[in-house]
């Protein structure tokens, strides 16, 4: 069972939007920024979203990270195939004082 | 070009003990928090230890407590992970990350993993 809550599946069709969300509480997304990681089997992971809204250099803005309270959201736009992967959401928990992710979103593109 | 490359990663039994080692080179290494994240089979990812940049402060989730020390020697350049007390449930394939700055979690790189099998 982890902190965060992730649904376990998302879908959509080419070109479509969609929207994983992450939910968390106060001594986590409550207090602290959250991240967002794509990860394809086998690779390694990548950061799309840091400080909530905030995207590294080198990803495209179809990536959009929100955060209201104690929950988190990303936002892809204009899916493409090469979007399916496992999505993480993450933050500082100060309970635990320590890292935690969220159980991760398989994304199909339909 | 930031590269980490980890290392250390095999079969060991239960009760065993392993050091994985994360060379990194692009970056002011000393600067930067480093972490490990490991990803067990068909599992979601998970967050293993940290230590900071600046003051080498370190910090674990509490199933590793006690059994896992997070070490790095700036001078070459490279963050271990001293693993004792292993456990089945310690299967995974172990990351290394960077951190933006500061113990965080914003990994903005990541090595590609080494292996750890726990089982008798």
């Amino acid at each position: 069972q982890s902190v965060l809550t992730q649904p376990p599946s998302a879908s959509a069709t080419p070109g479509q939007r969609v929207t994983i969300s992450c939910s968390g509480s106060s001594s986590n997304l409550g207090i602290n920024t959250v991240s967002w990681y794509q990860h394809l089997p086998g690779a390694a992971p990548k950061l799309l979203v840091y400080s909530n809204i905030l995207r590294p250099s080198g990803v495209p803005d179809r990536f959009f990270g929100s955060k209201s309270g104690t929950s988190a959201s990303l936002a892809i736009t204009g899916l493409q195939s090469d979007d399916e992967a496992d999505y993480y959401c993450a933050t500082w928990d100060d309970s635990l004082n320590g890292l935690v992710f969220g159980g991760g979103t398989k994304l199909t593109v339909l | 070009e930031v590269q980490l490359l980890e290392s250390g990663g095999r079969s060991v039994q239960p009760g065993g003990s392993l050091r994985l080692s994360c060379a990194a080179s692009g970056f002011t290494f000393r600067d930067y928090a480093m972490s490990w994240v490991r990803l067990a089979p068909g599992k979601a990812l998970e967050w293993v230890s940290a230590i900071s940049g600046l003051d080498s402060s370190t910090y674990y989730r509490d199933s590793v407590k006690g059994r896992f020390t997070i070490s790095r020697d700036d001078s070459k350049n490279t963050v271990y992970l001293h693993m004792n007390s292993l456990r089945v449930d310690d299967t995974a394939v172990y990351y290394c990350a960077k951190d933006l700055l500061a113990v965080a979690g914003r990994f903005d790189y990541w090595g590609h993993g080494t292996l750890v099998t726990v089982s008798s």
